[in-house]
């Protein structure tokens, strides 16, 4: 059972390049989302899909966009990355209704440089 | 805008001691609360759920709730320096489908 699934694991980026972080659950759960943890911050929701379909901006969305492929896959989206968003990126996803928790992925390490 | 607050620390404790956790929200309709467990370069892994007020056991760890109070807190008896981490606080509201985390706080156990 592999819960919540991202790649890549670790990434380098020059300023400006563009890359897509891939997202997959195979827990059937309706809601997905993409945090972003900085040192002393803790961690910041930058979009979130509720079910299939749907999407919506969370905390620190700017300089980012997002697809609900399907049930399974979230994927997050860099256009033109910035030295600011060197962080790491978690994938997490909720079955939904009252009581359900977070799942998260292992986490994406992105250096922009 | 909602918010958990914690003491982000570090909290030191020795070996066999009781360490206490605490986080405060804003949100007096929040419905659910969690604790996860992050170690360093580690993602978070959820140790504790509650939803009503009082207490809840789960082995060495203890959540307790004051929705009054809008305090939840953590305690974990017989500290092992394998507790050492960054304990994060959650907060879900009505719609069950969105959680606020705090920003955590660091726990450390000496020998």
């Amino acid at each position: 059972n592999a819960g919540v699934t991202q790649t890549p694991k670790f990434q380098v980026l020059k300023t400006g390049q563009s890359m897509t972080l891939q997202c997959a659950q195979d827990m059937n759960h309706n809601s997905m989302y993409w945090y972003r943890q900085d040192p002393g911050m803790g961690l910041r929701l930058i979009y979130y899909s509720a079910s299939e379909g749907t999407t919506d901006k969370g905390e620190v969305p700017n300089g980012y966009n997002v697809s609900r492929l399907n049930k399974r896959e979230f994927s997050l989206r860099l256009e033109s990355a910035a030295p600011s968003q060197t962080s790491v990126y978690f994938c997490a996803s909720l079955k939904g209704g009252t009581g359900n928790t977070i799942y998260f992925g292992e986490g994406s390490w992105l250096t922009v440089v | 805008q909602k918010e958990v607050e914690q003491n982000s620390g570090p909290l030191s404790v020795p070996e066999g001691a009781i360490a206490s956790l605490n986080c405060t929200y804003s949100d007096r309709g929040s419905q659910s609360f969690f604790w996860y467990r992050q170690y360093s370069g580690k993602s978070p892994e959820l140790i504790m759920s509650i939803y009503s007020n009082g207490d809840k056991e789960d082995g060495r760890f203890t959540a307790q709730l004051n929705k009054a109070s809008q305090y939840v807190s953590l305690l974990i008896r017989d500290s092992q320096p394998s507790d050492s981490a960054t304990y994060l606080c959650a907060v879900g509201g009505n719609a069950g489908n969105m959680l606020t985390f705090g920003g955590g706080t660091r726990l450390m156990v000496k020998p």
